[in-house]
């Protein structure tokens, strides 16, 4: 079984709609992401947590929420999908330090979660 | 300009040649440089990390130039299993910035 398990791992959805991706972990690290990926464009941070009581915005965090509601959990939400927002979506994990010195700098990745959005 | 720059390539070779890509970055506090692989449609994993006296792991090289803010991964030897996109990474302040990736082909 994977580490980092994604759900859905497809879904096509119309324009409007409320659409909640799931991540959850079993490599207990504390440090939670969601990334997008786009053709051209790379990988990139949308939201990420620390451990439980900790969320931040990444660089494209506007149109979408999280929530982090144990520490193997990490949900990615679009309250009104838009055609835009048509993407690959990672939920990555890490047990990252703050000093950075050292750091494997590894991130485990989940199989993705592809988005259509009609 | 972006924060990590690679040439998407598609890189064409053929098995048993030696290929080089190259990545440049534009914060120069960066602290810590990587290289992911990505196959197709898959999730990326770290390859290997890049140190500042450059190193190797098996056919691969890596090697870092901070004066002139670029990466460079070497693979030597190439294998059909190669084929792959090649992602750098970058790493500031709790962050770690992607770059798009390069494309790597190898033909029999």
């Amino acid at each position: 079984d994977a580490d980092v398990t994604q759900t859905p791992r497809n879904r096509i959805t119309k324009t409007g709609k409320r659409i909640m991706l799931e991540c959850s972990q079993t490599k207990g690290h504390d440090r939670m992401y969601w990334y997008r990926q786009d053709p051209g464009l790379g990988l990139r941070l949308i939201y990420y947590s620390f451990d439980v009581k900790d969320i931040n915005k990444g660089e494209i965090s506007d149109g979408y929420s999280v929530s982090r509601q144990a520490q193997a959990k990490f949900s990615l939400s679009l309250e009104s999908a838009i055609p835009n927002q048509t993407a690959l979506y990672f939920c990555a994990t890490s047990d990252l330090r703050y000093s950075g010195q050292g750091s494997t700098g590894e991130l485990f990745f989940g199989e993705g979660s592809r988005l259509t959005v009609l | 300009r972006k924060e990590v720059e690679q040439d998407p390539g598609p890189f064409n070779v053929p098995e048993g040649a030696t290929v080089a890509f190259n990545c440049t970055y534009s914060n120069s506090a960066s602290q810590s440089f990587f290289w992911y692989r990505q196959d197709c449609r898959k999730e990326p994993k770290l390859l290997m990390s890049v140190y500042s006296s450059g190193n190797e792991d098996g056919r691969f090289t890596a090697q870092l130039n901070r004066a002139s803010q670029y990466i460079s991964l070497l693979i030597r030897d190439s294998k059909l299993s190669d084929s792959a996109t090649y992602l750098c990474v970058v790493k500031g302040f709790q962050k770690l910035v992607f770059g798009t990736g390069t494309r790597l082909l190898v033909s029999p």
